[in-house]
C-alpha cells in the first residue's frame, strides 16, 4: 500500500524556517517525480514545488522561488521542503504528491498534509 | 504560466442528476489535464487523467472530455458521496497549474 506521511508543520513568525518532510513507503521512491502541493484555508490547490526521480531537475512556483528548496533521500524514502523567508501568504496545509514514473503532472497518491501557519 | 479557468465555482444538483464541470486553459495543452475530487479535510483524489482517462478504481460514472484549451468533466448520476470539490490540473509545462475549483451540493 503506498503511503505518504508529512510532518514538520507548525506555526513559526514571518521571516522564519522550517522543514518539511514526506516519508514514502510501500513503493519504489526512487523511481517517481515527487511534488509538494499546498492549499490556504479555505482556497483552492496550487502546486509549489517538483523534483526528478534522482534529484537532477527541481521545479518552483514563481512565489517560492529563493526561498524555498525541494530536496530528496531515496536511501530514506524520503522527501523534503526547506522553506525560508516566511510569509504570512505561505500559510497552508503542504501536500507531498507522488506523479508518475514518467509523467511528472499526474498526482496519483497524496498525503494527509501538514499545516504550516506564518503568524507573529 | 498558463491559466486554467473552471465554472462553475460551484452548484447545486439533486441526487441523480447529470453534473458538468468545465475547464479552459489559457493556451493549448493537448490532453494534459487531469481531474481531482477533494472532500471536506482530505487529501485531493485523481480521478481522471490525460483528459478522458478513468483512474484505476473509480466508479464509472465519472468521465473527462476535451483537448487544446476546453475539456469537460461529467458525473452522469450525482450520488450523495459525490459531495465535493472538483478541480481540474494541466501539466503542459512544469509550472503545474489548478483550476479554481468547483464545489458540488447536493439540492
Amino acid at each position: 500500500e503506498v503511503q505518504l506521511v508529512e510532518s514538520g508543520g507548525g506555526l513559526v513568525q514571518p521571516g522564519g524556517s522550517l522543514r518539511l518532510s514526506c516519508a514514502a513507503s510501500g513503493f519504489t521512491f526512487s523511481s517517481y517525480w515527487m511534488s509538494w502541493v499546498r492549499q490556504a484555508p479555505g482556497k483552492g490547490l496550487e502546486w509549489v514545488a517538483n523534483i526528478k526521480q534522482d534529484g537532477s531537475e527541481k521545479y518552483y512556483v514563481d512565489s517560492v522561488k529563493g526561498r524555498f528548496t525541494i530536496s530528496r533521500d531515496n536511501a530514506k524514502n524520503s522527501l523534503y521542503l526547506q522553506m525560508n523567508s516566511l510569509r504570512a501568504e505561505d500559510t497552508a496545509v503542504y501536500y507531498c504528491a507522488r506523479s508518475g514514473v514518467g509523467d511528472y503532472g499526474i498526482f496519483d497518491y497524496w498525503g494527509q498534509g501538514t499545516l504550516v501557519t506564518v503568524s507573529s | 504560466d498558463i491559466q486554467m479557468t473552471q465554472s462553475p465555482s460551484s452548484l447545486s444538483a439533486s441526487v441523480g442528476d447529470r453534473v458538468t464541470i468545465t475547464c479552459q486553459a489559457s493556451q493549448d495543452i493537448s490532453n494534459y489535464l487531469n481531474w481531482y475530487q477533494q472532500k471536506p479535510g482530505k487529501a485531493p483524489k485523481l480521478l481522471i487523467y490525460d483528459a478522458s482517462n478513468l483512474e484505476t478504481g473509480v466508479p464509472s460514472r465519472f468521465s473527462g472530455s476535451g483537448s487544446g484549451t476546453d475539456f469537460t468533466f461529467t458525473i452522469s448520476s450525482l450520488q450523495p458521496e459525490d459531495i465535493a470539490t472538483y478541480y481540474c490540473q494541466q501539466y503542459d509545462n512544469l509550472q503545474l497549474t489548478f483550476g479554481g475549483g468547483t464545489k458540488v451540493e447536493i439540492k
